[in-house]
């Protein structure tokens, strides 16, 4: 099975500040990599395909990049209703797995 | 968007079975693979089943294979989910979620359904 490692695990920062999630997988997925958003008690909402492809409706302030093995994504200029989780997630092979999340609060 | 409602579970004894159930107006069901992910209470997201848009191919979590089934009827729009000889490690909200794109496979997951739990407790 491919692992996917995401760090940090959480991080704390400041409306208007710019952060960046790092997803690493365990071999090449080539750019099979999706990224998510969830807030407590709703499921995930899929912000980003196929490593930088931003879904229909997602602010432009997000945005993600990589392939092979290493993949970033970043929020620029933070906004109160970002304040989620965030999940990557790889597509190159199934059983489809799940980094452990990145929990974003409010510093 | 494809809206997604689901059905089912609740409580259940080790051992024990139960079925999901995810439903939808929306026509082109048909078209899409569908997948099932599950979260333990304050923990991360588990990929489990994924049915493709004809039922055909099938496939699961090493940690749900052998007792976990998932199945579709496109007649109806609906997609189901029997779990059996549940453990309490299986306790999670399960998510019922469309393929990213129409006819693809494994590839990603686009609208969710609300969720369900599923608590596995004597």
């Amino acid at each position: 099975d491919i692992q996917v490692t995401q760090s940090p695990s959480s991080l704390s920062a400041s409306v208007g500040d710019s952060v960046t999630i790092t997803c690493r997988a365990s071999q090449s997925i080539s750019r099979y990599l999706n990224w998510y958003q969830q807030k407590p008690g709703i499921a995930p909402k899929l912000l980003i395909y196929a490593a930088s492809s931003l879904q229909s409706g997602v602010p432009p302030r997000f945005s993600a990049s990589g392939s092979g093995t290493e993949f970033t994504l970043t929020i620029s200029s933070l906004q109160p209703e970002d304040f989620a989780t965030y999940y990557c997630q790889q597509s190159s092979s199934a059983p489809l797995t799940f980094g452990g999340g990145t929990k974003v609060e409010i510093k | 968007q494809m809206r997604l409602v689901q059905s089912g579970g609740g409580v259940v004894q080790p051992g024990g079975s139960l079925t999901l159930s995810c439903a939808t107006s929306d026509i082109t069901f048909r078209t899409y693979g569908m997948h099932w992910v599950r979260q333990a209470p304050g923990k991360g997201l588990e990929w489990v089943a994924f049915i493709r848009y004809d039922g055909e191919n099938k496939f699961y979590a090493d940690s749900v294979k052998g007792r976990f089934s998932v199945s579709r009827d496109n007649s109806k729009n609906t997609l189901d989910l029997q779990l059996n000889s549940l453990r309490p490690e299986d306790t999670a909200v399960y998510f019922c979620a469309r393929e990213v794109e129409r006819w693809l496979q494994l590839r990603g997951l686009g609208d969710w359904g609300q969720g369900t739990l599923v608590t596995v407790t004597s």
